[in-house]
């Protein structure tokens, strides 16, 4: 079983549609959640990080649900800059260091 | 505040040569991380290394190895290159203060192996 999963998609929504995503981990020590975009041929960026509580940052909204495993994305009002893949992220902590990254959900919105 | 740096951006070399990708991470950060991804496949972990030690290890073969710097910036190698190397080799960096620091990424360096 892969540590992260994700939908790949691609999602193709309408400007100002609002889209979800979801993303399962699989490891219960996980210790740290984030959503990092990658737009074509280039570096992940951090979105956001996502805590247990959830999180809001602007039209973004992220999730968590440690019991099942869970993380998910809210964007709303969709804008065309958007466009990109959107990468669930997961560090487990302790000694490892590495991230554990989703294979990524392609996002399009059109005008 | 500079990012991450990589260099070079591309990178050609033909199956069995060496290849060196070099990264300075963020000024303050100690920890720097490796990454390949290759077309279609999400990113895999490759090393990482903190205040001069690696620390952890992805499942690579042994030709790929690196070090990290007193200055913190780090080298990959890559040995007897083959052409499944291909790919963007990405660099990461963190504070250090905690295992579950955010990572910050760099631009990249394009390998291709012809």
């Amino acid at each position: 079983r892969k540590e992260v999963e994700q939908d790949p998609g691609p999602f193709n929504v309408p400007e100002g549609a609002t889209v979800a995503f979801n993303c399962t981990y699989s490891n219960s020590a996980s210790q740290s959640f984030f959503w990092y975009r990658q737009d074509c041929r280039k570096e992940p960026k951090l979105l956001m990080s996502v805590y247990s509580s959830g999180n809001e940052d602007g039209r973004f909204t992220a999730q968590l649900n440690r019991a099942s495993q869970y993380i998910s994305l809210l964007i709303r009002d969709s804008k065309l800059s958007d466009s990109a893949t959107y990468l669930c992220v997961v560090n487990r902590g302790s000694t490892l260091g590495r991230l554990y990254f989703g294979r990524g959900t392609q996002l399009t919105v059109w005008p | 505040e500079a990012g991450v740096t990589q260099s070079p951006t591309h990178l050609i070399k033909t199956r069995g040569q060496q290849a060196t990708l070099r990264c300075s991470p963020i000024s303050g950060h100690t920890s720097v991380y490796w990454y390949q991804q290759a077309l279609g496949l999400g990113l895999q972990f490759l090393l990482w290394y903190d205040e001069g030690e690696e620390r952890n290890r992805g499942n690579f073969p042994p030709r790929f190895s690196g070090r990290q710097f007193p200055n913190y910036s780090s080298e990959l190698n890559v040995n007897a290159l083959e052409l499944e190397d291909s790919a963007l080799y990405l660099c990461a960096s963190s504070s250090g203060m905690s295992s579950t620091d955010t990572q910050y990424f760099g631009p990249g360096t394009r390998l291709t192996v012809l």
